[in-house]
């Protein structure tokens, strides 16, 4: 079956260290998406990548980055950088269709959950 | 700028209530509107969407339309069932550039 794989599903942390999320996909996306998800605050978006070896921030690249070597895979790494890592991270992938109202719809992994001891 | 509100949650229905989820939206020109639902512990999941205007989207008997005049898309259901207790995310995106912007989310509880 195609989707989307994360891991690790738990991960924790000390103060310092960085992490890094793995996220692969086989639905043959063009483009991927990391999310953070926080209690009450809804997703907001790190990094995406339309195309291998590009990527742009989101609304709250600080402390994070990406690489997209590969159309399968866009490991997002916490760096020591990011003052309060400890949420819900979460990849998705789509199609891009820039001209076609609707159509890019995401399709999410299950999720990584990172707490930082 | 673009934005998504819904109203804020928790709710707690019974069984086989009635549900409305409220979502409302700020954007200039004509974004396309989504539903998503998020399981404990999973992912998110696309649970319907809407591409124009009055256009009513549909699934697993929930349904929302696409109000322009309004600028909402509140998402309602029949008769809920305790496998619908999950958070409920409303997002829009826009047909240029492929990125959406979410809600900040509404918890339900469906209670036996």
């Amino acid at each position: 079956d195609g989707g989307i794989t994360q891991s690790p599903k738990y991960l924790f942390r000390k103060e310092g260290q960085n992490v890094t999320l793995s996220c692969e996909q086989n639905l043959n996306h063009d483009a991927m998406y990391w999310y953070r998800q926080d209690p009450g605050q809804g997703l907001r978006l790190i990094y995406y990548s339309q195309i291998v070896n590009d990527f742009q921030k989101g609304d709250i690249a600080e402390g994070y980055s990406v690489s997209r070597e590969k159309k399968e895979s866009f490991p997002l790494t916490v760096t020591s950088a990011q003052k309060n890592p400890t949420a819900f991270y979460l990849c998705a992938s789509s199609m891009w269709i820039q001209e076609i109202s609707g159509a890019n719809v995401l399709t999410f992994g299950a999720g990584s959950r990172l707490t930082v001891l | 700028g673009n934005s998504v509100t819904q109203m804020e949650g928790p709710v707690t229905l019974s069984e086989e209530a009635f549900l409305t989820i409220n979502c409302t939206y700020t954007a200039t020109g004509y974004p396309s509107l989504f539903w998503y639902v998020q399981y404990p512990g999973e992912g998110l999941q696309l649970l319907l969407k809407a591409t124009k205007a009055d256009d009513k989207g549909s699934n697993k008997g929930f349904e929302a339309t696409y109000r322009k005049e309004t600028t909402s898309f509140h998402l309602e259901k029949g008769s809920v069932q305790v496998s619908d207790s999950a958070v409920y995310f409303c997002a829009l995106i826009y047909n240029q550039g492929g990125k959406l912007i979410f809600g900040q989310g509404t918890e339900l509880s469906v209670k036996p």
